[in-house]
């Protein structure tokens, strides 16, 4: 009955090696989110698709990018990690931009850069 | 700033209330949200109240909104076991340059229920 589902859980990557993160979702949204949050951290938003329109938060650096190639799927490639993003990934739905539309997180990806 | 505030860490024994409170940032938001995050999972929507409302009552939990100083609380009564987590408190304020829906997250504060 998982709706919002990241794979993996937990993924180990060595400094500057590319790395994807996945995020799929049964709920149909439209909306998909990808937020980092660093250990004792509020999440933070990184960016979001509104079905293939993507957005970019100002302050998220150039080496993270996403890619949704279906409204199901939508993944999250760091070019070149550095230890700084080692941290939880989290990928989120909502039905429709805006307030009140409740989002759905998915469990995380828990990313290690060694 | 436009950092959300919590406190980190909240302990209580099981049977009593909880009171978890935030200070948010900008009165523009209009939606205001608890979050809860259990280990290993994922943000679960709790509740969250409108910004003309100044209480909301759902089961054993009640949001109390005090927009002049921009203060929400979250009181979480008769407090079990389960409900060990970390609550996040969050809000979407309009005059945030970011994107429409943004959510805006507090650091969470994590709540240690003892039995």
């Amino acid at each position: 009955d998982a709706m919002v589902i990241q794979n993996p859980r937990y993924q180990v990557t060595q400094f500057g090696k590319p790395v994807t993160l996945s995020c799929s979702q049964t709920l149909n949204h439209n909306v998909m989110y990808w937020y980092q949050q660093k250990s004792s951290q509020a999440p933070k938003l990184l960016f979001h698709y509104y079905d293939k329109d993507f957005n970019n938060e100002a302050d998220t650096p150039d080496n993270f990018q996403s890619r949704r190639p279906n409204t199901s799927f939508c993944f999250l490639d760091i070019r070149s990690p550095g230890l700084g993003d080692a941290a939880m990934y989290l990928c989120a739905t909502s039905r429709d931009l805006g307030t009140p539309y409740e989002q759905y997180f998915g469990p995380g990806t828990r990313l290690t850069v060694t | 700033g436009e950092d959300v505030e919590q406190s980190l860490f909240l302990s209580v024994r099981e049977g009593d209330s909880s009171v978890i409170n935030c200070t948010y940032t900008d009165s523009s938001s209009t939606y205001l949200y608890w979050y809860k995050q259990e280990p290993g999972a994922g943000l679960q929507l709790l509740t969250y109240i409108f910004s003309n409302m100044d209480m909301k009552q759902d089961q054993r939990l009640t949001v109390l909104l005090n927009k002049k100083d921009k203060h929400l609380s979250l009181r979480i009564a008769d407090t079990q076991t389960g409900d060990s987590a970390i609550y996040f408190c969050a809000e979407t304020p309009l005059n945030y340059g970011g994107s429409q829906g943004n959510l805006i997250f507090g650091k969470g504060t994590k709540l240690s229920v003892k039995p």
